[in-house]
């Protein structure tokens, strides 16, 4: 079954320092995606990052990238220069394709609790 | 453009009460999901609609839980009678069609408190 392990619960980073959040996950399809979500206390979950299992390249959005390592089924997001409102829950997520079907499922991992400290 | 849109932002209510919540997804988007967020975990996916037909309700209490998709637009989901353990965040997600790399906008979710 397709799962997702986020290993650290809490992490403190401080500010403009660069951080790892991990990921790893399960998964016996060949075509799937990894997202990473953040989620303020406020609730809202935003998407920041998308990298595809065939994308060959390590997925970037502004201070947010994606360190893909297919062969050991992990999708780390790095945050660099953090600021203070990086402070929230981060979510890694995957896609899985239905058996062939048009239609998709989504799962979520645990999620990190992310602190940066002034 | 103007994000997923929930009601209400909190509710409150006794166990065996009725509650319903409500979703609006941004226009144009055909796939339409309701999540389950426990306190401290992440989002469990109940039902997925693709324009007004029901794609995935397998994680869905039927005996309890229910959601319409009228029209293909608006999203109504109900509980009915409320347990305690029903007490968590409920996200609305939209998509503009299910697959690979299609990305899921979420509202800001409505947090349902059993006492």
């Amino acid at each position: 079954a397709q799962k997702i392990t986020q290993t650290q619960p809490g992490m403190f980073v401080q500010e403009k320092e660069a951080v790892t959040l991990d990921c790893t996950y399960d998964t016996s399809d060949q075509s799937y995606g990894l997202f990473w979500y953040k989620q303020p206390s406020s609730g809202e979950m935003i998407f920041l990052i998308y990298q595809g299992s065939y994308d060959e390249q390590n997925a970037t959005e502004g201070r947010y990238s994606l360190n893909f390592q297919k062969a050991r089924k992990s999708a780390n997001l790095v945050i660099s220069a953090s600021q203070l409102g990086d402070s929230a829950m981060y979510f890694c997520a995957m896609r899985d394709p239905w058996g062939g079907t048009s239609y998709d499922k989504v799962i979520f991992g645990p999620g990190t609790s992310l602190s940066v400290i002034p | 453009e103007a994000g997923v849109a929930q009601s209400p932002r909190y509710k409150i209510i006794e166990k065996r009460q009725s509650v319903a919540f409500w979703c609006n997804p941004i226009s144009g988007h055909a796939t339409l999901y309701w999540y389950q967020q426990i306190l401290g975990q992440g989002p469990k996916l109940l039902i997925q609609f693709q324009n007004n037909g029901v794609v995935d309700d397998s994680q869905l209490p039927k005996d309890r839980f229910s959601a319409e998709r009228l029209k293909g637009v608006d999203s109504t989901l109900k509980i009915q009678p409320a347990k305690l353990e029903d007490s968590a965040v409920y996200l609305c997600a939209s998509s503009l069609v299910s697959g690979t790399g299609n990305i899921q906008y979420f509202g800001a979710g409505t947090r349902l408190s059993v006492l």
